[in-house]
């Protein structure tokens, strides 16, 4: 099993509709979370963090589940922009802690058509 | 925008030749790691310099180095290019200290895209 996986999709998806995402981790013992977005051959940005007890950014959610390991990404009121990549992004604990232990799914592509 | 900024954005170079990519990180940030990312796949991680020494590194092999200066700037330095070396190379600058749960937020720059024919 791949340490973190995703559905590479893409996902087509009409303008205000809610579309949500998964993305599993195999390492039980993975501390830290975060959903980037990265928008076409550009640099990932981090979109959001994603805590125990799943927190909320505007029209984003983000949710772990720690029995399944799997996080989700939940995306309301779709807006053009919203087309991009979003790459799971787990510490998997090469160093218990810090950069050196971040592994990037490979992304799900997310397309919002008019 | 991150403040990180990387060079060249492209580059052209053939099987066998030495490249040289270079990054400025954001000042303060004493972190710098280096990614992979291959088309259609996520970055995957090169290697990590912590106040100029490597603080860790991936699955890649010794042809890939790499040097962190005090002033922020870093550089990837890949031997004996591969045609599968191909690839947007990414850095990302990060607080904090390994470890540190601020070390884990990523600032990238826009990458430098090698071509490798």
């Amino acid at each position: 099993r791949k340490e973190v996986e995703q559905d590479p999709g893409p996902f087509n998806v009409p303008e205000g509709a809610t579309v949500a995402f998964n993305c599993t981790y195999s390492n039980s013992a993975s501390q830290s979370f975060f959903w980037y977005r990265q928008d076409c051959r550009k640099e990932p940005k981090l979109l959001m963090s994603v805590y125990s007890s799943g927190n909320e950014d505007g029209r984003f959610t983000a949710q772990l589940n720690r029995a399944s390991q799997y996080i989700s990404l939940l995306i309301r009121d779709s807006k053009l922009s919203d087309s991009a990549t979003y790459l799971c992004v787990v510490n998997t604990g090469r160093s218990g802690g810090g950069a050196d232990g971040l592994t990037f799914g490979k992304g799900t592509h997310l397309i919002i058509q008019p | 925008e991150t403040g990180v900024t990387q060079s060249p954005t492209h580059l052209i170079k053939t099987r066998g030749q030495q490249v040289t990519l270079r990054c400025s990180s954001q000042s303060g940030h004493n972190t710098v790691s280096w990614y992979q990312q291959a088309l259609g796949q996520g970055p995957q991680f090169i290697f990590q310099y912590y106040r100029e020494e490597e603080n860790g590194r991936g699955n890649f092999p010794p042809r890939f180095s790499g040097l962190q200066f005090p002033n922020y700037s870093s550089e990837l330095n890949v031997n004996a290019l591969e045609l599968d070396d191909s690839a947007l190379y990414l850095c990302a600058s990060s607080l904090g200290t390994p470890g540190d749960a601020t070390n884990e937020k990523l600032f990238f720059g826009s990458g430098t895209q090698l071509s490798v024919l």
